[in-house]
């Protein structure tokens, strides 16, 4: 019963090149999220979105922008992906409500984006 | 930057054994503490939590220790098996539903048959 779904388990990009990466979670959940987990660093949160059409910058924003139209679905886009980006990134949800910091992330397998 | 410091950075037990991971936060602000399990090839998931108003919490195997004086918190797996291997991530958020995960860069543990 896969909760979060991310499009691609593995990319390959040119550098340059446009990326596009896929979230869908079916959970109904106002929170979502995009990571980058890359070796020895552990996990660093690009964006996030607190519900429809909002969207906060995390801790390492640049060379990224995302895209939430609708309530399941949340989209990181590379606009001229950079070797520098070759990483595996997961995406995220979680329900908002009182207390809402302590619900628990669902994470998706994560996409592995290999830029050459 | 907000930080969750984690150590070790790979940790090889026996089976059989107590696995220990430890980490620490600067921010006094944060008010919840989870802890993630990682298999290859597959996404984090929530092992155990813990909020600062208790000093322990054990579900089965896994007992998150908390020392609040020391901003400090720690993971031990009791008999630690072959299965439990894989990447375990401390994190930190307040309570706020507004709040974002900082997560420890992990610790990578090898359960030895």
């Amino acid at each position: 019963d896969v909760k979060v779904t991310q499009s691609s388990r593995y990319l390959v990009k040119r550098t340059g090149e446009k990326v596009f990466l896929e979230c869908v979670q079916d959970m109904d959940h106002e929170n979502m999220f995009w990571y980058r987990q890359d070796p020895g660093l552990g996990l660093r949160l690009i964006y996030f979105s607190y519900d429809v059409k909002m969207k906060e910058k995390g801790d390492i924003p640049e060379g990224y922008s995302v895209s939430r139209e609708k309530k399941e679905r949340f989209s990181l886009i590379l606009e001229s992906a950079s070797t520098n980006q070759t990483s595996m990134y997961l995406c995220a949800s979680r329900r908002f409500g009182t207390g809402g910091g302590s619900y628990g992330y669902t994470f998706g397998s994560g996409t592995r984006l290999t830029v050459v | 930057q907000q930080q969750v410091k984690q150590s070790p950075q790979s940790l090889i037990v026996q089976k059989g054994g107590i696995s220990i991971i430890n980490c620490a936060y600067e921010n006094t602000a944060f008010d919840y503490f989870p802890w993630y399990q990682q298999f290859p090839g597959k996404g984090p998931a929530l092992l155990i939590a813990i909020r600062p108003d208790v000093s322990e919490k054990k579900e089965g195997r896994f007992t998150i220790s908390f020392n609040k004086s020391a901003k400090q918190f720690s993971l031990h797996i009791m008999d630690s098996q072959p299965g439990d291997s894989a990447t375990y991530f401390c994190a930190a958020s307040s309570y706020s539903g507004y709040s974002t995960l900082t997560f420890g860069k992990g610790t990578m543990l090898l359960v030895s048959p």
